[in-house]
């Protein structure tokens, strides 16, 4: 069980395309789900805090015009880079916390985007 | 001062031998800490977590968590090659919050 499933798992897209990504909970409800970034041989980033149901909490220095974040259901969230340059290349992971759980976070595989 | 810091490593140690992960942490009020292991270009997968202050142990993995100290460590023993891999660790402040991540340590075990 607390299965989280990222989709698409790689993308690669031209420079001022917007590319979405999902994040689905296949089994067990997630009130939250977080996104992350991680270029390469560097740690997470948490970028935002998706809830269900309402607007999505941005870290500091996190463009939220530029990463749509939206959490329509329990089971969904997904992430859109808009306008994408290079420097948005990334490998991006979603992660979703149980509702009424104990906290423990369940990962997606990850997307890879790469913006030529 | 970042929130949760841990040594970039590269860490060798032996295979058999017992590798030592280490981490601070800044937020006094965090609740919850996790230790993960990310392979190369694949997401994290939880290895522990622990709460409370003390040892925890699951199979050949002990975390170790000292909250006067605002330190957390794991303990790999019987190393083994396949245990090579970046450790993240991760701290939440309660169990609805946000988890930080330290820059992890890449743990490299040699035959």
């Amino acid at each position: 069980g607390a299965v989280v499933s990222q989709h698409p798992s790689w993308v690669i897209c031209k420079s001022g395309t917007s590319v979405k990504i999902e994040c689905r909970s296949l089994d067990f409800q997630a009130t939250t789900m977080f996104w992350y970034r991680q270029f390469p041989k560097q740690s997470l980033m948490l970028m935002a805090t998706s809830n269900e149901g309402s607007k999505a909490t941005y870290e500091q220095g996190v463009e939220k015009d530029k990463f749509l974040i939206n959490h329509a259901s329990l089971t969904l969230s997904t992430l859109t880079v808009t306008s994408a340059h290079p420097e948005d290349s990334s490998f991006y992971i979603c992660s979703a916390a149980r509702l009424a759980g104990d906290g423990e976070l369940f990962f997606g595989e990850g997307s890879r985007l790469t913006v030529l | 001062q970042k929130e949760v810091e841990q040594n970039s490593g590269p860490l060798s140690v032996p295979e058999g031998a017992i590798a030592s992960l280490n981490c601070t942490y800044s937020d006094r009020g965090s609740q919850s800490f996790f230790w993960y292991r990310q392979y190369s270009g694949k997401s994290p997968e939880l290895i522990m977590f622990i709460y409370s202050n003390g040892d925890k142990e699951d199979g050949r993995f002990t975390a170790q968590l000292n909250k006067a100290s605002q330190y957390v460590s794991l303990l790999i023993r019987d190393s083994q090659p396949s245990d090579s891999a970046t450790y993240l660790c991760a701290v939440q402040y309660s169990s609805a919050s946000k988890i930080i991540f330290g820059s992890g340590t890449r743990l490299s075990i040699r035959p």
